[in-house]
């Protein structure tokens, strides 16, 4: 049971170039999202999705993109990468009946220069 | 608009000494509150939840709603509680399960 799976683990970007950080589980929950960590802001909602077809902005959605077409997948979409967006970022996914808990990748750290 | 706070982000503590990891936080309706916690290595995780009122690896929290706090509470630390902590609020909405709020984080340091 592979739980949430994150790829790639690490990345380095210019400034400018796409990329597209994938997030794939196989608990068949319907809540996914992403996150962004960054020393002394803690863990912030970028998008977030109830379920295949369904997402909406978290508090720092500006700069990603997000689709979902399946249950199981929910890539997050750097458009156009800047300097800002060197975080460490990790997806997560619960499902109603775990009231709360979400269970989280072990993250992709991303440097844009 | 909800806001968790955690005003340390440095803990450091000796082993066997009580420790104690604030978290206030500010929310309109009743509070749904968590700690996570991430070991060096591991993956975030989810430490406990005020509804289930449990107590994990010796760890409690208890919610008080006139504080607004939801302190995580230890009364012998051990250096393997050593990591990072985040204190989390859901979100309002049914649907928002998947949606929390989440602290700065503190980094708790039990030395030996």
């Amino acid at each position: 049971n592979a739980g949430v799976t994150q790829t790639p683990k690490f990345q380095v970007l210019k400034t400018g170039q796409s990329m597209t950080l994938q997030c794939a589980q196989d608990m068949n929950h319907e809540y996914m999202s992403w996150y962004r960590q960054d020393p002394g802001m803690g863990l912030r909602l970028i998008h977030y999705s109830v379920g295949a077809g369904i997402t909406d902005q978290g508090e720092v959605p500006n700069g990603y993109n997000v689709s979902r077409s399946t249950t199981e997948d929910f890539p997050l979409r750097l458009l156009s990468a800047a300097p800002s967006q060197t975080s460490v970022y990790f997806c997560a996914s619960s499902t109603q009946g775990l009231l709360g808990k979400l269970f989280f990748g072990s993250g992709t750290q991303l440097s844009v220069l | 608009a909800q806001r968790v706070t955690q005003p340390e982000k440095l803990l450091s503590v000796f082993k066997g000494a009580p420790v104690e990891l604030k978290c206030n936080y500010s929310y309109s309706g009743s509070p749904e509150l968590f700690w996570y916690v991430q070991y060096s290595r591991q993956r975030l995780q989810l430490l406990l939840r005020h509804i289930s009122r449990e107590s994990i690896k010796g760890f409690t929290a208890d919610l008080n709603k006139g504080e607004t706090s939801f302190h995580l509470k230890k009364p012998f630390a051990q250096e393997e509680d050593s990591a990072m902590y985040y204190c989390a609020l859901k979100n309002a909405g049914g649907t928002s399960y998947g949606k929390l709020t989440f602290g700065q984080g503190t980094i708790l340091t039990v030395h030996p």
